[in-house]
């Protein structure tokens, strides 16, 4: 079937570095790539996406690329603060359906 | 404020004890799911819904049930609940299509099947 793999599981970082999470797709239809964040205990919340007719998207200290041809898209995270730590997860839309698969998630740290 | 309910954030049952958790959104969203959340497994659909009674299955559907009798309400039901249905679980709504547009995440439910 479908799906969405999610690298790397793990991220350690020291503040004011970068971050990039990475996934791949197999759905070359799939037109819908939503990042979400989830905190320690809380829900996940939206935090960014792009649609397949769009190459990048940024929003202040968070970017997205999306490569269509090899069926990836990354998400970046610039100048990292200690809030930024929490899981992530890319997601990706299955054509000529309604669902939305996941990728496993990567716990990232910053470190103070 | 707009919000998805889940109802309740915690429950431990036992095997087989049938048992319903809640999901309400207040934000006239036609498109509504459930999903699972494990270690290692990401978020799983189980079940979404478009629209009033309409319903289908996501991909790990097995043992569960849903309805949709009205719009801001859409149940998970276990009928007979197993141990490897211990989990915490989310319900999440979106104005429409969930494949285009931002979903809404309830606060979440932890269950435990003992």
């Amino acid at each position: 079937g479908e799906n969405v793999e999610q690298h790397p599981s793990t991220l350690s970082v020291q503040e004011g570095d970068s971050a990039v999470i990475k996934c791949t797709y197999s759905d070359s239809a799939s037109n819908y790539f939503p990042w979400y964040k989830q905190e320690l205990g809380k829900r996940p919340q939206l935090i960014i996406d792009i649609r397949s007719n769009v190459g990048e998207k940024k929003d202040q200290r968070i970017a997205v690329t999306l490569n269509k041809t090899a069926k990836h898209f990354s998400l970046h995270i610039t100048e990292t603060q200690p809030e930024d730590s929490a899981v992530y997860f890319c997601a990706a839309s299955m054509s000529n359906t309604d669902k939305l698969i996941f990728g496993t998630g990567t716990r990232l740290q910053v470190f103070p | 404020e707009a919000q998805v309910t889940q109802n309740p954030r915690y429950l431990i049952t036992v095997t087989g004890k049938k048992l319903t958790v809640t999901c309400s959104q207040n934000m006239n969203h036609e498109y509504m799911s459930w999903y699972r959340q494990d270690p290692g497994l990401g978020l799983r659909q189980i079940y979404y819904s478009m629209n009033v009674e309409v319903t289908d299955k996501g991909d790990v559907p097995e043992g569960y049930k849903v309805s949709r009798k009205e719009k801001r309400n859409f149940p998970l039901i276990l009928e007979s609940p197993s141990p490897n249905q211990t989990s915490l679980y989310f319900c999440a709504s979106s104005a429409i299509r969930l494949t285009s547009t931002e979903a809404f995440f309830g606060q979440g439910t932890r269950l435990t099947v003992v």
